[in-house]
């Protein structure tokens, strides 16, 4: 596609439920990242997969955040039993490659409220 | 760990005017990237200007520059001929050279307002 779309734009959920985030990447990008932009501040990174390996978990606040990109393109974001501090904008971005060269185009985010 | 700080919260400059974004970071690796994020209203992610740290030379875009201080580990933004549009969160952003470990860690931002 043209760019990166995520869905949906806005979630609301009730504390204790599942919700899952998409993000479709730019088409042949073969990188995704995920991230958590909680209010007032700066994004901060949950997890990246290059194709379908997810080579770094160390940003996912809790073992209730999980992603997955089966077949190298669309990923998907799951928060089990949300809690109200799971309240944020979730970005995706992807980019050709993981170099540090190259730029990552970031998607217009999922606003993902809980209450 | 890195780490990137934007000591300004909110910073105000007139129509046409110049004004100049303060970030400092904190690395122990020599070869990486520095970039300058705005995000307007709309919540967009539009990168602005980008910095490799092996250039001495400062980048500029337009009426975007930026004053690199490798030793002093800061990476400021200069805006010049402000316009209203430029109006905005922007956040300072680093990111190692290469390898997997190559996500964007970003300062709390700094909100600009423009006025007339």
């Amino acid at each position: 596609g043209a760019g990166v779309s995520q869905s949906p734009r806005y979630k609301v959920t009730k504390r204790g439920q599942d919700v899952t985030l998409r993000c479709d990447p730019i088409s042949s990008h073969a990188t995704l990242y995920w991230y958590q932009q909680a209010l007032g501040q700066g994004p901060e990174f949950l997890t990246y997969f290059n194709y379908e390996a997810q080579p770094d978990k160390s940003g996912l606040p809790s073992d209730r955040f999980s992603a997955e990109r089966p077949e190298g393109s669309i990923s998907t974001l799951t928060i089990q039993r949300t809690e109200q501090r799971d309240s944020a904008m979730y970005r995706c971005a992807s980019s050709p490659g993981t170099s540090g060269r190259v730029e990552q185009f970031f998607g217009p985010g999922t606003r993902l409220t809980v209450l | 760990a890195q780490t990137v700080t934007q000591s300004q919260p909110e910073m105000s400059v007139q129509e046409a005017e110049t004004v100049t974004l303060s970030c400092t970071y904190d690395t122990s690796e020599s070869d990486y990237y520095l970039f300058w994020y705005k995000q307007p209203p709309s919540r967009q992610m539009i990168l602005v200007i980008r910095q490799e740290a092996y250039k001495q030379q400062n980048a500029t875009e337009n009426r975007f520059s930026v004053n690199f201080q490798k030793a002093a580990k800061s990476f400021s933004l200069k805006i010049s001929d402000s316009q209203l549009g430029d109006a905005a969160m922007y956040f300072c952003a680093y990111r190692i050279y290469t390898g997997t470990a190559s996500k964007l860690t970003f300062g709390t931002g700094t909100r600009l307002q423009v006025t007339l």
